[in-house]
């Protein structure tokens, strides 16, 4: 099963940008590169997904290494509202996601 | 329009007891899902469903069961619960492949 890979956590100030790395080496050609991100006591929320090519849309966007194996989502300019846990997953087919992860804690600060 | 509805959103079961959490959808999904959440970890897929009266099993669905009759509704079901199964529990839908999936508030969960 395909797996990916966060760091635990990152720093961000208010008002910068923030790039928050996931690596996917064992990708398959037809999953899509999904991100969600979980505030305390709720569940995810989907911030955006795609395939290969890179993607915007209002929360944020995704930029895929043209190999596939890697992917960048990035917040333009981090809020307070933006400190969450951030997922990385991947997705076939069924949506069968079965290796969710741990996911990076972003902490932004004012 | 509601979105996916889990009830109860907290719960205290005894060990042996059994229980059922509730996930309902008026988005004519066809897709759900049912994730548990335990502390500090990240999600993990116990049962889905493509669409009504087919459900399969996902990564942990030792001890829980599924049945999906309706669109609507994706029961979960625990016959004899234990600690280990403790968390929290998300329903999650979607409209089809590759599509982002929506997920209700989860049930918090806990035997004693």
């Amino acid at each position: 099963d395909a797996k990916t890979t966060q760091p635990n956590s990152m720093e961000s100030n208010e008002e910068e940008p923030v790039h928050l790395p996931c690596n996917h080496s064992t990708i398959s050609g037809t999953d899509y590169i999904h991100w969600y991100r979980q505030l305390p006591s709720q569940g995810p929320e989907y911030v955006i997904h795609g395939l290969t090519s890179n993607v915007n849309n209002r929360m944020a966007s995704l930029a895929i290494a043209e190999d596939r194996k890697s992917s960048t989502l990035i917040l333009h300019r981090a809020t307070l509202r933006d400190a969450a846990v951030y997922y990385c997953i991947l997705l076939n087919q069924a949506g069968t996601a079965l290796i969710f992860g741990k996911g990076t804690t972003l902490s932004v600060s004012s | 329009n509601a979105g996916v509805t889990q009830t109860p959103k907290f719960r205290i079961l005894k060990i042996g007891q059994s229980m059922t959490l509730q996930c309902t959808q008026d988005m004519n999904h066809n897709y759900m899902y049912w994730y548990r959440q335990d502390p500090g970890m990240g999600l993990k897929l116990i049962y889905y469903s493509v669409g009504a009266g087919i459900t399969d099993k996902g990564e942990v669905p030792n001890g829980y069961n599924v049945s999906r009759s309706t669109t609507e509704d994706f029961p979960l079901r625990l016959e004899l619960a234990a600690p280990s199964q403790t968390s929290v529990y998300f329903c999650a839908t979607r409209t089809g492949p590759n599509q982002p999936q929506h997920f209700g508030d989860g049930t918090r969960l806990s035997i004693l």
